[in-house]
């Protein structure tokens, strides 16, 4: 079992600049969480994808989106890049039903120059 | 909304040594609690989890913690650390699907 698989593992993107990261979860986990974990701080909840839909979601602003695909993986889109996106920003997997433990993927370092 | 307060930023200690990461949440129901740890350039690994009966739990690597709902504490002890443990320890409660974390213990385990 490869685990939760994130991908890239770093990026360098301007600001302004668009992004996109990726994540695949664990086997037999449907739900898909984010989080971003700015340096030196504890990780925030974005958002959480169950079902391809978005169930749950933190306190972020619209330029942060998402989607789960059929086979449940997911992507996370970032707009209009600021330099405070800067962050580590990682990506857990659950299984909704049983109310299973959270498995976090490596992380995707983004940074915003 | 919960939170959780870890106190101490950083914690130093010398090999072999125990040690204790403070962790406290606010909460006036039923909770689930997690303590998480980051090496260098890594993701989270769960370390110990509270979900319900026993109020001590144990991890494989020696760690545990015990929930203490009086005093809204779930406290990680290690009687002998080791050089290794040296890392980022982050507290984390289930509220109730997403997970709300402090802002972490950097233990720091000298030789």
């Amino acid at each position: 079992d490869a685990g939760v698989t994130q991908s890239p593992t770093h990026l360098i993107k301007t600001r302004g600049q668009q992004v996109t990261l990726r994540c695949s979860p664990k086997s037999g986990h449907d739900t898909v969480s984010w989080y971003q974990q700015a340096l030196g701080q504890g990780p925030q909840f974005i958002f959480q994808y169950y079902e391809e839909e978005e169930r749950q979601r933190g306190n972020f602003p619209d330029r942060f989106s998402g989607h789960q695909f059929p086979n449940y993986s997911s992507e996370l889109n970032v707009n209009a890049l600021l330099l405070g996106d800067s962050a580590l920003y990682l990506c857990a997997s659950s299984s909704l039903v049983g109310n299973t433990e959270a498995f976090f993927g490596q992380g995707t370092r983004l940074t915003v120059v | 909304a919960q939170s959780v307060t870890q106190l101490d930023s950083q914690v130093p200690v010398f090999e072999e040594a125990p040690v204790e990461l403070r962790c406290n949440y606010s909460s006036s129901v039923s909770v689930y609690l997690f303590w998480y740890v980051q090496y260098p350039n890594q993701g989270l690994q769960l370390l110990l989890k509270y979900l319900s009966g026993s109020t001590l739990v144990e991890s494989i690597n020696g760690f545990e913690a015990e929930f203490n709902k009086s005093q809204t504490s779930f406290h990680l002890r290690k009687p002998s650390v080791h050089i290794s443990d040296t890392a980022e320890y982050f507290c984390a409660v289930s509220d109730p699907d997403k997970l709300i974390f402090g802002t972490g213990t950097r233990l720091q385990v000298f030789p």
